[in-house]
């Protein structure tokens, strides 16, 4: 069975620009998280959805950032514009029931010089 | 403020031998209790989870929970240098279908 699908592995933007990550969740599950994760801050949560509605945005920086869910086997989450502090790597993971055994997806690597 | 705390690390142990791992968390009406391991450049993937106060065993790995002092640990014994990995603590607070995860502990096992 394939895991969770995050597109692209690395993107290299420059600030201002618009980027966007995609995520394709586990066949069945109906839970999806998108994590942000750098050496100060730790994996943060940023957004939790629960069958595709946005249930808890508390963790979203500011109103650059956005993530969708319009159908149970894609996610999106958008940053625009982007910023150098944006930079981190950012894991999409996906639960069959809200919080237990989530699995993530390998990530994508996000620079904004 | 929910917060799930970790010491950094690195941990250092010879291969054989028990490595132990300790987290403390603020919330005192927590849930559920997850052990998370992240190798260098990959993603986290769960190890093991508890929910009731004691030990709980999976090979050779055991987590344990004490609530009245809001505190869980990961003991693995005989560690093997494929053990080597940083470990992500994580709590389900009270009343959030999320997780807060702590920063983790890098863990070192020397051949």
């Amino acid at each position: 069975d394939a895991g969770v699908i995050q597109s692209p592995r690395h993107e290299v933007t420059e600030m201002g620009q618009e980027v966007t990550l995609r995520c394709k969740p586990i066949s069945g599950h109906n839970s999806l998280f998108w994590y942000r994760q750098t050496m100060m801050r730790g994996l943060e949560l940023l957004i939790y959805f629960n069958n595709n509605v946005p249930i808890d945005d508390s963790g979203m920086p500011e109103d650059r950032f956005s993530a969708k869910m319009p159908n149970a086997s894609f996610s999106t989450l958008k940053i625009q514009p982007s910023e150098p502090r944006d930079s981190a790597v950012y894991f999409c993971a996906s639960s069959l029931y809200r919080v237990y055994e989530q699995y993530f997806g390998p990530g994508t690597r996000l620079t904004v010089t | 403020q929910k917060e799930v705390e970790q010491n950094s690390g690195p941990l250092s142990v010879p291969e054989g031998a028990i490595a132990s791992l300790n987290c403390t968390y603020s919330d005192r009406g927590s849930q559920s209790f997850f052990w998370y391991r992240q190798y260098s450049g990959k993603s986290p993937e769960l190890i093991m989870f508890i929910y009731s106060n004691g030990d709980k065993e999976d090979g050779r790995f055991t987590a344990q929970l004490n609530k009245a002092s809001q505190y869980v640990s990961l003991l693995i014994r005989d560690s093997q240098p494929s053990d080597s990995a940083t470990y992500l603590c994580a709590v389900n607070p009270r009343g959030y279908s999320t997780l807060t995860f702590g920063k983790g502990t890098m863990l070192l096992v020397s051949p």
